[in-house]
């Protein structure tokens, strides 16, 4: 496609309900990478899939988090157990093996009641 | 841990004016990026700065990298009712993943 697309654009769920949240990024972009944006403020890193494997996990906030690119293309990310703190923008980008810019999906906006 | 602070965090200006966004940060980096934000949308790229030095230049913005003050500045020229958003600077940890440390964002509005 010709950018980042995530699904869903919002997704509300209730505390305690697992959601998945699915990033489509740019054809032929080995690199993507999920980041949370709370409320007022920057972005911050969660994962880094390089093709299929998660080469660092380092910014997930605990085990409740887990993401998948299974086929080096298409990445979801799963919540578990949602709590109302999960709430915030979850952003995709991708970057090319030669570039040395990430591009940004639209996010997805998930509220946990 | 690489700490990257933006100021002002808010910042209210009249159309015409000039005016500069700092950007610091804590350990060494030559990879620095500038983003935009409209509320309830995403980050659109501005610049890329990759070396000490650094100038680029798109309408009425200016961004400059100084990599030995680890220091970037976004300069507004003649600002525009069209300029108001978030500007968010994010520095890339080099090696390995290229994951990005983003600053809390400089809101931006400009009154006619």
């Amino acid at each position: 496609g010709a950018g980042v697309s995530q699904t869903p654009s919002n997704k509300v769920t209730e505390k305690g309900k697992y959601v998945e949240l699915r990033c489509d990024p740019i054809s032929g972009h080995t690199a993507l990478y999920w980041y949370r944006q709370s409320l007022g403020q920057g972005p911050e890193f969660l994962i880094y899939f390089q093709g299929t494997g998660a080469a660092d996990d380092s910014g997930l906030p605990n085990d409740r988090f887990f993401a998948v690119r299974p086929e080096g293309s298409v990445s979801t990310l799963k919540i578990q157990r949602t709590e109302r703190g999960d709430s915030a923008v979850y952003l995709c980008a991708s970057r090319s093996d030669v570039g040395t810019e990430a591009f940004f999906g639209q996010g997805t906006r998930l509220t946990v009641v | 841990e690489l700490k990257v602070e933006q100021n002002p965090l808010f910042l209210s200006m009249q159309e015409g004016k000039n005016y500069t966004i700092y950007c610091n940060y804590s350990t060494t980096s030559d990879r620095l990026y500038w983003y935009r934000q409209d509320p309830g949308k995403s980050l659109e790229s501005l610049f890329v700065l990759l070396s000490n030095g650094a100038v680029k230049q798109e309408g009425r913005l200016m961004a400059s990298l100084d990599t030995k003050a680890r220091l970037s500045t976004l300069h507004i020229t003649a600002a525009v009712h069209d300029l108001s958003a978030t500007y968010f600077c994010a520095v890339g940890i080099q090696g390995g993943s290229e994951k990005l440390v983003f600053g809390k964002g400089t809101k931006l509005t400009v009154n006619p």
